[in-house]
């Protein structure tokens, strides 16, 4: 049962332009959001995150937005680097109780092109 | 400034012997969790322990896992009698304190490929 949903594998873009990943959930008991990068042969590393009562936090390039009545929330870098390709995971939490316990999505590979 | 360590960083095991992994948190972290990665999917939390504490082992599989933090040293994953399906990456995070400082927040070591053969 995946209750977090990355439904795009790959994505390739243009250096410059502006990458946007995707990432679906199903358990509306998810109030908190994260996004990691992860390069090969590395862990995951925190990016962005994004609490339930907002619907969107900006941090330098990176901004996520979170649609709760479409349980779907989504990564925007503009503009997009090459040292941006990686592995993006979307993670949700439930705030209360185990708010330890990340559910992470499959995962989006990022590829920008010079 | 040391982050998670962990060892090795892979490990190839034949089919029914024992696979131990090691996880060094960041230092003053007392909070440490493991999660696995198979091919093609996400990573699936598995334990969470504090020293000498396990405080929640519900995404561990029942039989041959086991995990330990000790009051000194690593934290441990240990996988007995190995089979294929026990190939992939597993990852150790760590956090300052319960939930982390940023909710949910939790630093990642750079995880353990194992190989069945």
């Amino acid at each position: 049962d995946q209750q977090v949903k990355q439904n795009s594998p790959s994505l390739s873009v243009q250096e410059g332009r502006i990458s946007i990943l995707n990432c679906d959930y199903t358990n509306s008991m998810f109030d908190y959001f994260l996004w990691y990068k992860k390069y090969p042969a590395e862990g995951p590393t925190f990016l962005i995150s994004i609490s339930s009562i907002k619907d969107k936090n900006e941090d330098g390039r990176f901004t996520v937005f979170l649609n709760k009545s479409a349980k779907h929330l989504s990564l925007h870098i503009v503009p997009s680097q090459p040292g941006d390709s990686a592995v993006y995971f979307c993670a949700a939490i439930r705030s209360g109780g185990s708010n330890y316990k990340l559910t992470f999505g499959k995962g989006t590979l990022l590829t920008v092109n010079p | 400034n040391a982050g998670v360590m962990q060892n090795p960083r892979h490990l190839v095991r034949r089919r029914g012997q024992e696979a131990r992994l090691r996880c060094s948190p960041m230092k003053g972290h007392s909070h440490v969790y493991w999660y696995r990665q198979l091919p093609e999917e996400g990573l699936k939390f598995m334990v969470y322990l504090q020293k000498e504490n396990i405080i929640d082992e519900s995404g561990m599989p029942k039989e041959r896992f086991s995990a330990e933090f000790p009051k000194e040293g690593p934290s441990i994953l240990r996988i007995q009698q190995v089979v294929r399906g026990d190939s992939a990456a597993y990852f150790c995070a760590s956090s300052p304190i319960y939930g982390t400082t940023l909710l949910g927040e939790q630093f990642f070591g750079p995880g353990t490929r194992l190989t069945v053969l």
